[in-house]
This record gives C-alpha cells, sequence and structure tokens, in this order.
C-alpha cells in the first residue's frame, strides 16, 4: 500500500523558536495533501489543505501565519511552526491523497514546546 | 454542524468476544463515513469505507460496519476479537466527497487473554 512518511517524528524546541515538519509519499504522487493536528483524548482537527504548487487553504481558526505550509513538489509538504509557543505542543498528523482519492496517513509528528 | 461522535473513550472485550465500536454522525448532506485504525506509533490506516449503494460494508481485518441513514449510525463491528485488534478507532465523516475528513474522538481497543 501507499506510504506516507514524516519526520521528525518527535521534537522538543524552546518557546519562540520556529520549527518545521516533513510530509511526504513515498511510492506516489500527491497533488493534495492535509494537516491534522491532535490533542490528548480528542480528534483530529483538520488544519489546513496543501496543494501542490499552490496556496495552502486553512481551516476557520487556524493562523495562516503561524503554521506555514509549503507544497513545492508532488511528494513533499511541510508546516512549519513558527515563534512556536506551550500550546503548540501537539501530535501534528498530515495525509496525502492519490489520484483515486484515496487519503493516506503519516505516523504523526509530536510537537513539545518547552 | 457536522460532526461525528464516538461516545466513551475506551472498550474493553475478551479475545474471540463481539467487537462493537459505535459512531453516529450529524450531516446536512449525504455523507461519506470511514472507519481508520491507528497502532501505537503508527499513521491512520482505513479499515473500510461507505460511500453510495450497498449499505454494509466490509473492510480488512474482518471488520465491517453498517450505514444506517435512519440511525445516522456506521458502527464497526468484528465477530470474535484478537489480540491484534487492540488499537485506536476512529470513525471519520467526509460530507458528499469533500475530502476534508471530520473526525470521532477515537476509541481505544483493548482486548483481553
Amino acid at each position: 500500500g501507499a506510504v506516507v512518511s514524516q519526520h521528525p517524528s518527535r521534537v522538543i524546541c524552546k518557546s519562540g523558536t520556529s520549527v518545521k515538519i516533513e510530509c511526504r509519499s513515498l511510492d506516489f504522487q500527491a497533488t493534495t495533501m492535509f494537516w491534522y493536528r491532535q490533542f490528548p483524548k480528542k480528534s483530529l482537527m483538520l488544519m489546513a489543505t496543501s496543494n501542490e504548487g499552490s496556496k495552502a487553504t486553512y481551516e476557520q481558526g487556524v493562523e495562516k501565519d503561524k503554521f506555514l505550509i509549503n507544497h513545492a513538489s508532488l511528494t513533499l509538504s511541510t508546516l512549519t511552526v513558527t515563534s512556536a509557543h506551550p500550546e503548540d505542543s501537539s501530535f501534528y498528523i498530515c495525509s496525502a491523497r492519490d489520484d483515486v482519492y484515496e487519503q493516506y496517513f503519516g505516523p504523526g509528528t509530536r510537537l513539545t514546546v518547552t | 454542524a457536522q460532526s461525528v461522535t464516538q461516545l466513551g473513550s475506551h472498550v474493553s472485550v475478551s479475545e474471540g468476544a463481539l467487537v462493537l465500536l459505535r459512531c453516529n454522525y450529524s450531516s446536512s448532506v449525504p455523507p461519506y463515513l470511514f472507519w481508520y485504525v491507528q497502532y501505537p506509533n503508527q499513521g491512520l490506516q482505513l479499515l473500510l469505507k461507505y460511500t453510495t449503494g450497498a449499505t454494509l460494508v466490509k473492510g480488512i481485518n474482518g471488520f465491517e460496519a453498517e450505514f444506517k441513514k435512519s440511525e445516522t449510525s456506521f458502527h464497526l463491528t468484528k465477530p470474535s476479537a484478537h489480540m491484534s485488534d487492540a488499537a485506536e478507532y476512529f470513525c471519520a465523516m467526509d460530507q458528499g466527497g469533500s475530502e476534508k475528513l471530520v473526525f470521532g474522538k477515537g476509541m481505544k481497543l483493548t482486548v483481553n487473554p
């Protein structure tokens, strides 16, 4: 089956710094990728839809200047959390859509901001 | 507003027993419905999905779910639990193929020997 990877799997950063999370589709091309955030004991929340070569579409309430998304190629999307604060600590999951509109999820990235 | 409800957070069953994980949805348009499983430190894996057609959907690992419009439900079942079924299960909805998934809170399944 299709595989989506995320890097890093865990990251700890200091408050005020920025951190970049990569999402890669390893064996298929993904024109569309999605970024989710998962809080403890809560469901995944869609943050934004990332389309290759164009600006990401953010969900209501998600700060686009804080969560920068770049989808520069058909196999890579990045999420950069800028000026991170402790409340940004969370589990971030990406998914990639193949050409038959199936979504495949990455293993997630645990971000801890100290 | 569209939403997916999975009541409770944890279900425990004995090996060989019936697995029943409940999911109810609220949607203003015919939804597409999904069940995903997440093993520790892994991504979500699609178990099964309902888009149109037959309301009883069979998935991988012996799981199945039935779409009941009158009850706005899409409960997941498996006749006989296996130890390897222990994981977190998420019900999700996609309004009419919009591709934007709305997830339930998830349900942790424990299988006791």
